[in-house]
């Protein structure tokens, strides 16, 4: 079992629609937690941190659940240049305990369409 | 954007031949990982360093090995290049060990075909 699992989708909305991943994460001791967006072919860009407050960054929201250890996005009011894979980043302990490490979910494929 | 650069961004290799990708930062940020990216898998951590000459292994390990001699640099070496390795390889770095860890910028990558 991978340590952060996400639906690999396609997601396929319509502009205006309103999405939400989610993300699950199997180490309890984690701590940092991020939603990053990545474009075909290119670098992954962070989309913002993640709060267990929730957070909140124009028309995109993330929240995170410690209890059920899952993370979640939602995209409102979809634009077309929203089409791209969303990837959850959980920072997981190293084995040694000395680090924490960027672990990558399998991304999820979002298509925004007119 | 964080100052990041891998070079070469695209290289051609034959089998069995040695391979070294480098990323070079400009932030004296403490962390710097190495992943590769393949259809279906994500992104999967190769090796890390957390300061020079202190490095570790990631998940997929095997056939690689790393250097880190100085902050800014960190090496990534195929001993001996298969076509399993044909893959797209970020470098990353990170602030350090804060709360749980800072968050990562990545470089543009480095498409490496093994033929």
């Amino acid at each position: 079992r991978k340590e952060v699992e996400q639906d690999p989708g396609p997601f396929n909305v319509p502009e205006g629609a309103t999405v939400a991943f989610n993300c699950t994460y199997s180490n309890s001791a984690s701590q940092s937690f991020f939603w990053y967006r990545q474009d075909c072919r290119k670098e992954p860009k962070l989309l913002m941190s993640v709060y267990s407050s929730g957070n909140e960054d124009g028309r995109f929201t993330a929240q995170l659940n410690r209890a059920s250890q899952y993370i979640s996005l939602l995209i409102r009011d979809s634009k077309l240049s929203d089409s791209a894979t969303y990837l959850c980043v959980v920072n997981i302990p190293s084995a040694s305990g000395g680090s924490y490490i960027p672990t990558f979910g399998r991304g999820t494929s979002l298509i925004v369409h007119p | 954007d964080a100052g990041i650069t891998q070079s070469p961004r695209h290289k051609v290799t034959e089998t069995g031949t040695p391979v070294t990708l480098r990323c070079h930062q400009t932030e004296n940020h403490r962390y710097m990982y190495w992943y590769r990216q393949d259809p279906g898998h994500g992104l999967r951590l190769i090796h890390y360093s957390y300061g020079v000459k202190d490095t570790d292994k990631g998940e997929v390990s095997d056939g690689y090995s790393v250097s880190r001699s100085k902050t800014e640099d960190f090496l990534l070496t195929l001993e001996s290049a298969t076509s399993s390795q044909t893959s797209v390889y970020f470098c990353a770095i990170s602030e350090g060990r804060y709360a749980g860890g800072t968050e990562a910028f990545f470089g543009q990558g480095t498409r490496l075909t093994v033929v």
